[in-house]
């Protein structure tokens, strides 16, 4: 099974700052999605990265506010821009790989990110 | 979009007790898979369903993909305390890569 490594684990930011969060998959995939998950709610898609071309936003999901990188199939980073009280969540990557004997998507273990 | 409706959203339960819960769409879903995740940690994948009527277990669980593609249900037989966390339900439609999903049931389990 894959595995994902996300970093920062958590951070505290102040408003108005940026932060760009790193998402490493021990193994080479296609796609990687970013997720938000807001404080006792479920998991959003924010966007699809796919290397070497622009990343695909959900709607109400745009680049200037949530830039991503894709620069190899193993490596993809999330920044939260010009942030405020709002962006505080907990922010995911995922691939879709095999689990065990499941095909399935695959979680980093995620960034808390909390705006003060 | 796409919305899954997942109930309940809790249950408070006595250890060794049966679990039940749901995820129901108006949308059609070739994929349905159900995770649970815990305090700090990101989901984790319990059970992959890929075919309309699939019945799947995985240890104490068992879930099931439904006849109309618009719906599953998860079950957790003899819970233990170990089983508390929140589930979600998660669909794939045809032809998507990503995923929706459901609110999520948070399991508290008294011992």
């Amino acid at each position: 099974s894959a595995v994902i490594s996300q970093k920062p684990s958590r951070d505290i930011c102040q408003r108005g700052t940026s932060l760009t969060i790193q998402c490493q998959v021990d193994s080479q995939v296609t796609m990687m999605f970013w997720y938000r998950q807001q404080p006792g709610q479920s998991l959003t898609l924010i966007a699809t990265a796919n290397q070497g071309s622009e990343a695909t936003y959900e709607s109400g999901f745009v680049i200037d506010k949530f830039p991503i990188s894709r620069p190899n199939l193993t490596f993809s980073t999330l920044t939260v821009s010009n942030m405020s009280p709002e962006d505080s969540s907990i922010y995911l990557c995922s691939v879709d790989r095999k689990v065990g004997s499941n095909y399935g998507y695959t979680f980093g273990s995620g960034t808390r990110l909390t705006v003060v | 979009g796409q919305q899954l409706n997942q109930s309940p959203q809790s249950m408070f339960i006595q250890e060794g007790e049966d679990v039940s819960m749901n995820c129901t769409s108006s949308s059609i879903f070739n994929t349905w898979l159900w995770y649970k995740q815990e305090p700090g940690e990101g989901p984790v994948l319990l059970i992959a369903l890929y075919k309309a009527g699939e019945l799947t277990s995985n240890g104490r669980l068992t879930a099931q993909f439904g006849i109309t593609r618009k719906d599953s249900f998860l079950n957790i037989s003899a819970s233990i305390p170990s089983d508390v966390g929140i589930y979600f339900c998660a669909g794939q439609l045809r032809g998507a890569q990503k995923l929706v999903f459901g609110q999520g049931t948070r399991l508290t389990i008294n011992p």
